[in-house]
Parts: C-alpha cells; sequence; structure tokens
C-alpha cells in the first residue's frame, strides 16, 4: 500500500505567487515524522521542512511553510513567493519505523516549475 | 550543519566488472545509513539499511549478493555493485542519522548521488 501519496506529478506557478504541492500519508503509527525535499536537476537532495506528529504548530522554514493536518493525514508544502530557482522535484516523505530501524519513505514526487 | 560525501558522482563502468561507491559522514557519526536508487524521473527507492557493525537489512526484491553493502565505521559506508549489467545502470543516492530508533529529533543527511552508467 501507498504510505506516501503526492497526486500532482507536476505544477507550474508564476514567479513571486505562491504554490502548495500536496502529500498525504498513512501510517498506524503515533509518533511519526514527515520530510519534504527539494531535488534539483543535480540530484542532490535538499531539506526543506520538518513536522512532527505531535508538533501542534504548522512548521516554518522561511519561504516553505508545511500546512499539517493530521485527521486528514496530509502534509501539505506552500512555498510562498515563488522564485525561479525553486523549480526542481519536491518530494514529501515519512519516517516510518520497522523493527529497529526509523527508515524514510518517499513519494513519487511533483515537478515544479516557476515561470517569469 | 550535516555533510555527507559521496565519491564518486559520476562512473561509467564495463558489463561484468564491478563498482563501490563511498559514502561518508564528515561531521557526525552515522548510527545508521541508507541507500537508496532513482531511476530517471523517478522517486527514490530505499534498497537497504545499515547500522555501523552489523550486517544490511534490505528492502524486498533487492539482490543482496549483487548490492553489496558495508557499514565497517560510524563514518563510512559502502554500496558494492557487483557483476554490474546495464540495467543496474541509475542515479544511487545515500543518506546518513545520526541518532538511534525512535529518536525524532535527528534529521537524515544525503550524500550527492553517484550516476552509475553501465556499458
Amino acid at each position: 500500500a501507498q504510505k506516501i501519496t503526492q497526486t500532482q506529478p507536476g505544477m507550474f506557478v508564476q514567479e513571486k505567487e505562491a504554490v502548495t504541492l500536496d502529500c498525504t500519508y498513512d501510517t498506524s503509527d503515533q509518533s511519526y515524522g514527515l520530510f519534504w525535499y527539494k531535488q534539483p536537476s543535480s540530484g542532490e537532495m535538499i531539506f526543506l521542512i520538518y513536522q512532527g506528529s505531535y508538533d501542534e504548530q504548522n512548521a516554518t522554514e522561511g519561504r516553505y511553510s508545511l500546512n499539517f493536518q493530521k485527521a486528514r493525514k496530509s502534509a501539505n508544502l506552500v512555498i510562498s513567493a515563488s522564485q525561479l530557482g525553486d523549480s526542481a522535484m519536491y518530494f514529501c516523505a515519512m519516517r516510518e519505523t520497522f523493527y529497529n530501524t526509523d527508515k524514510l519513505i518517499f513519494g513519487t514526487g511533483t515537478r515544479l516549475q516557476v515561470f517569469p | 550543519g550535516a555533510v555527507v560525501s559521496q565519491h564518486p558522482s559520476r562512473v561509467i563502468c564495463k558489463s561484468g566488472t564491478s563498482v563501490k561507491i563511498e559514502c561518508r559522514s564528515l561531521d557526525f557519526q552515522a548510527t545508521t545509513m541508507f541507500w537508496y536508487r532513482q531511476f530517471p524521473k523517478q522517486s527514490l527507492m530505499l534498497m537497504a539499511t545499515s547500522n555501523e557493525g552489523s550486517k544490511a537489512t534490505y528492502e524486498q526484491g533487492v539482490e543482496k549478493d549483487k548490492f553489496l553493502i558495508n557499514h565497517a565505521s560510524l563514518t563510512l559506508s559502502t554500496l558494492t555493485v557487483t557483476s554490474a549489467h546495464p540495467e543496474d545502470s541509475s542515479f544511487y543516492i545515500c543518506s546518513a542519522r545520526e541518532g538511534h530508533t525512535g529518536d525524532m529529533g535527528y534529521g537524515y543527511t544525503f550524500g550527492s548521488g553517484t550516476r552509475l552508467t553501465v556499458v
């Protein structure tokens, strides 16, 4: 079963506008963590933001914020004031504890393209 | 911040040869290291998890004898692709984590990836 679902294979946004990238997850754990990573064409994985399941406030990091709706099991990434350099693949990931290891499981990703 | 160095960044090898990829945590002790494989325009698929000093745990469908993982120290893990074939061509990326299972305060640091091409 898909643990992390990103339903938007591609998104377009105009420079300086805000964009929301969707992510839903499935877990029966009470304690879990949700991550967003950016992957430019160079391939490196750039950490953007983290939300713990017990965090009551939505996480924010500069232009990035995470809209965490626990009951709906969604953790959408909001990028405000988009920049051309934001064009990249974006992956949502969940920390899953399996036996004695915490694994990071990724969604299928969303390709964001920012146009002038 | 935490840095993970992965080498080589690109490698081309002949079919039937073996290739070793190194992943080093430079400024922290990596209790656990993870190896991922990524095909073009696809997501990262976890191949295996290795804890320092113990055998790697492979995900279902990953051939243990083909993808040898060694995590001999808290700062170094290696992935060896044995008897490589063109279908093994892919982007391989490692990730390292401090802390132990259940320590929610530690994140994951990724290497810059290795693009393997088998000809």
